[in-house]
């Protein structure tokens, strides 16, 4: 069964560096997205992706965050300038329809 | 702003029993609704979904049922199997174009052998 692949699995960076979060998506999906999950909080809305261009974000996905699909296939999550509290479970999801389809998750380490 | 609530941190259930997960929301304008599964490590697996013009959807062994009025869904899922024993979201979403799921705390359910 096709599935969201995520990598890294597991990303340490210390506070003020940029970070890239990859992800492939289920290849004939058309909708993306990227959810966080803080270490014993609930999974959290980032932001929606279609037909190349952000849909909606979250008051989470300030300036320091943006979104790409630069090649067709990847799509990836930048944070410019990490902060401590941007360590989390980060998970990618794809769909075609309404039931979002995740990737296995990276977890970003800010120290 | 916990629009998706899940009341109950976690549920213990012998295995062959009913297992009932519960969730409340409070936007009405929410219009489809989702039950994922997520274990240590792993990303959330989607199990069922519904829609709100519907009030039940089964599938296998997993049956939601939703309740406009009251704005609650529950998930069951018979007969529970140790192997479900998991952390379990519900997620709802108003549909705007794309879908903005808001999920809920989730609820660990233990199935005993």
């Amino acid at each position: 069964e096709p599935e969201v692949t995520q990598t890294p699995s597991h990303q340490v960076t210390q506070m003020g560096q940029e970070v890239i979060l990859r992800c492939v998506p289920i290849s004939n999906h058309l909708y993306f997205y990227w959810y966080r999950q803080i270490l014993g909080q609930k999974v959290e809305f980032l932001v929606s992706f279609y037909n190349n261009e952000i849909s909606e974000k979250s008051e989470i996905f300030d300036d320091q965050f943006s979104v790409e699909r630069p090649d067709g296939s990847n799509f990836t999550l930048k944070i410019r300038s990490t902060k401590l509290e941007d360590s989390a479970m980060y998970f990618c999801a794809s769909s075609d329809d309404a039931p979002l389809h995740f990737g296995n998750g990276t977890r970003l380490t800010v120290t | 702003d916990q629009q998706v609530k899940q009341n109950s941190p976690s549920l213990s259930v012998q295995e062959g029993r009913i297992s009932i997960l519960n969730c409340d929301y409070t936007n009405s304008m929410f219009d489809y609704f989702l039950w994922y599964k997520k274990y240590p490590a792993e990303g959330p697996t989607f199990l069922i979904s519904i829609s709100s013009i519907k009030d039940k959807n089964e599938d296998g062994r997993f049956t939601v049922f939703l309740n406009k009025s009251a704005k609650h869904l529950s998930l069951h899922i018979v007969p529970s199997q140790p192997g479900d024993s998991a952390v379990y979201f519900c997620a709802a979403s108003e549909y705007t174009g794309t879908y903005k799921y808001i999920f809920g705390t989730g609820t660990r359910l233990k199935v005993l052998a």
